[in-house]
């Protein structure tokens, strides 16, 4: 059973400063995908890591994937009160084939920047 | 292009009767997946459907079911509720295929009391 472990759950931040939230899992995929959610809304897409190596970057968030370590960074610099979020990591199990399989999330990094 | 959608988007039920949420994907997609989001579970994945047919299912009772119709709208359906079954319900669809990002709708809350 796949297992997907995310921390901090709670990060209490002030603006300007760099923080990293980690994503480890714990069996074999090369499909790691980042979104956020506002309290009360939907998830949105943030990013999607599909090889070792990867790395992406969106305005102050940039996220990594280390398919070998099983492990993916969300990183934020010079945080600011608009990054404000729950932040969820998901891995595709992957059954092979063609299509999306179920995602498995993590529990989610609740982020509180203050200024 | 629209989003993702679903209805309603609010619902109170009481404990033993069924219900049914609706979901309508982005034009295009072909691949619809729900999610059940709690405080003390977190997301957890329901099922997933494309072109109509189940191709993967959570660890979820069989009071849960879903289908898709051709037009890639889908319903899920749970029957007898308990308490527990209160949560956001969450619909995903993406073009159905490998390596491709899900993108949520706003969710059906669903209150049983």
């Amino acid at each position: 059973e796949l297992k997907v472990e995310q921390n901090p759950l709670f990060l209490s931040m002030q603006e300007e400063k760099n923080y990293t939230i980690y994503c480890n899992y714990s069996t074999t995929s090369d499909r790691l995908y980042w979104y956020r959610q506002d309290p009360g809304k939907s998830l949105e897409s943030l990013f999607v890591l599909l090889s070792n190596g990867a790395v992406k970057q969106e305005g102050r968030l940039m996220a990594s994937l280390d398919t070998k370590a099983r492990l993916s960074t969300l990183h934020i610099t010079a945080a600011v009160h608009d990054l404000s979020a729950t932040y969820f990591c998901a891995v595709d199990a992957g059954k092979g084939g063609g299509g999306a399989d179920g995602l498995t999330f993590g529990k989610g990094t609740h982020l509180i920047i203050q200024p | 292009k629209a989003g993702v959608t679903q209805t309603p988007r609010y619902l109170i039920k009481t404990r033993g009767q069924q219900v049914t949420l609706s979901c309508s994907p982005i034009s295009g997609h072909r691949s619809v997946s729900w999610y059940q989001q709690t405080p003390g579970q977190g997301l957890q994945f329901l099922f997933e459907y494309f072109s109509e047919t189940q191709r993967n299912k959570g660890n979820f009772p069989g009071r849960f079911s879903g289908r898709q119709f051709s037009n890639s709208r889908s319903e899920m359906n749970v029957s007898t509720l308990e308490l527990g079954d209160s949560a956001l319900y969450l619909c995903a669809s993406s073009l159905g295929l490998a390596m491709d990002t899900q993108y949520f709708g706003p969710g059906t809350r669903l209150t049983v009391l």
